[in-house]
Order: structure tokens, then C-alpha cells, then sequence
């Protein structure tokens, strides 16, 4: 079975300063992972995917994360903190099951920027 | 291109009350369609899948039931909503294909009281 751990429920940075919210998981099989942000009261935007192929992985938003397959984690990264970052991010991952890909989310980590 | 539509945004009932929210999606054909509930500090639960036409699987026993009459349209239903169904339910597809991420609609604040 897979699971996903997201250490910290709440981060906060300065603006400008690096972001980093840290993601490790565990699956049976080669996984498929994924960092989703949420807005208050809105649904999950899709920040960045990685399947298979390079182990980093550029998203929207000035936002990457690596794959590091060793270490079974996932890490998000922004080099440098807007105040519109300021959201709450989950991390998910998927065991491919072909026409039915179910997700499994962290807890997500609450990011907060200071001004 | 593809979109989702989740309504209610915010919907109140009270305990004993029925329940239903609907979720479409536009824009493509033969989509699976999920029904996730978020609680505080718990992240999204899967609550219910479909593949297709009237093809539900349910992932957690509970006083909710889904079902979906078209290819296009999901239903989240209860007849009897209890103080524990309360949260914010989001509805997601994602195309029958291998290595597609999920998309999410706005959401359903619902409250029991």
C-alpha cells in the first residue's frame, strides 16, 4: 500500500527567502508523484507531476521538486517566496493501475510567508 | 478544453436531512470521476471512483453513496446526513489514460448542524 508523509504541518518563510516543504512516500511499486496547492475554499490546483524520465521536475508558479528514489522523497522547492505562495500544498502519490490512477495525499503542509 | 463544476459552494442541513452534490465535467468523454472529503488537518480522503456509467467503487464504508448517471455527471448523495459527514468534499477527474494527474473542482463547504 502506498503513504505519503508531509513533515511539518505549517511553514513559514520570509518573503524572498527559499521554500521548502518536504514530501517522502512509500510505495510498492515505481510511483507516480504529485504537488497540489489549495487557496481557501477553493479545489486542488496541480503545482507539478513526475512519472517517469528526469528526476527533476519544473511546475507552475516558479516551483520544482526532485525525485530522489534513494531517499524516497519528493522535496518542493522555490528559490524565492511571494506572498501569493502563501497557500496550503499537499503531496500525493500514485501506484499506476491502468484507467484507474487513485491518489494518496499528505496531510499537507500550511505555507505562510512573513512580509 | 476541459472543465469541472462542483454545486453547491456552501450548503448547511441538518442532522437527519438528506443530501446531494453534483459534480460534471465538460470537455471530454468517458472521464474517471472521484469524490474526495478534506477535513481539517487530515489531508483528502477518497471517498468514492467511478470508470464509467453507473461503475462505482466505494473506498471507505460510511453513511454516503455515489452513483452516476451519465457519462458526464456525479452524484454524492446520503439520506440521512449524520454531525460526522460534515467537511469539504471535492470532486476530481482525471482522462482513461495512463499518467494523467487529477483535476479538481471548487468544492462543497458542507455544515450539519
Amino acid at each position: 500500500a502506498q503513504s505519503v508523509t508531509q513533515l511539518g504541518s505549517h511553514v513559514s518563510v520570509s518573503e524572498g527567502a527559499l521554500v521548502l516543504l518536504r514530501c517522502n512516500y512509500s510505495s510498492s511499486v515505481p510511483p507516480y508523484l504529485f504537488w497540489y496547492v489549495q487557496y481557501p475554499n477553493q479545489g486542488l490546483q496541480l503545482l507539478l507531476k513526475y512519472t517517469t524520465g528526469a528526476t527533476l521536475v519544473k511546475g507552475i508558479n516558479g516551483f520544482e521538486a526532485e525525485f530522489k528514489k534513494s531517499e524516497t522523497s519528493f522535496h518542493l522547492t522555490k528559490p524565492s517566496a511571494h506572498m501569493s505562495d502563501a497557500a496550503e500544498y499537499f503531496c500525493a502519490v500514485s501506484e499506476p493501475h491502468f484507467g484507474n490512477e487513485k491518489l494518496t495525499f499528505g496531510t499537507g503542509t500550511r505555507l505562510t510567508i512573513i512580509p | 478544453s476541459q472543465t469541472i463544476h462542483q454545486w453547491p459552494a456552501t450548503l448547511v442541513q441538518p442532522v437527519g436531512s438528506p443530501l446531494s452534490l453534483e459534480c460534471t465535467v465538460e470537455g471530454t468523454s468517458n472521464p474517471n470521476l472521484y469524490w474526495y472529503r478534506q477535513a481539517a488537518g487530515r489531508g483528502l480522503q477518497l471517498l468514492f471512483y467511478s470508470v464509467g456509467i453507473g461503475q462505482i467503487s466505494s473506498e471507505v464504508p460510511q453513511n454516503l453513496s455515489a452513483s452516476r448517471p451519465q457519462d458526464w455527471q456525479f452524484i454524492l448523495s446520503s439520506k440521512k446526513l449524520l454531525l460526522s459527514d460534515s467537511g469539504f468534499y471535492l470532486c476530481a477527474w482525471t482522462e482513461e489514460l495512463l499518467n494523467q494527474p487529477q483535476h479538481f473542482g471548487d468544492g462543497t463547504r458542507l455544515s450539519i448542524l
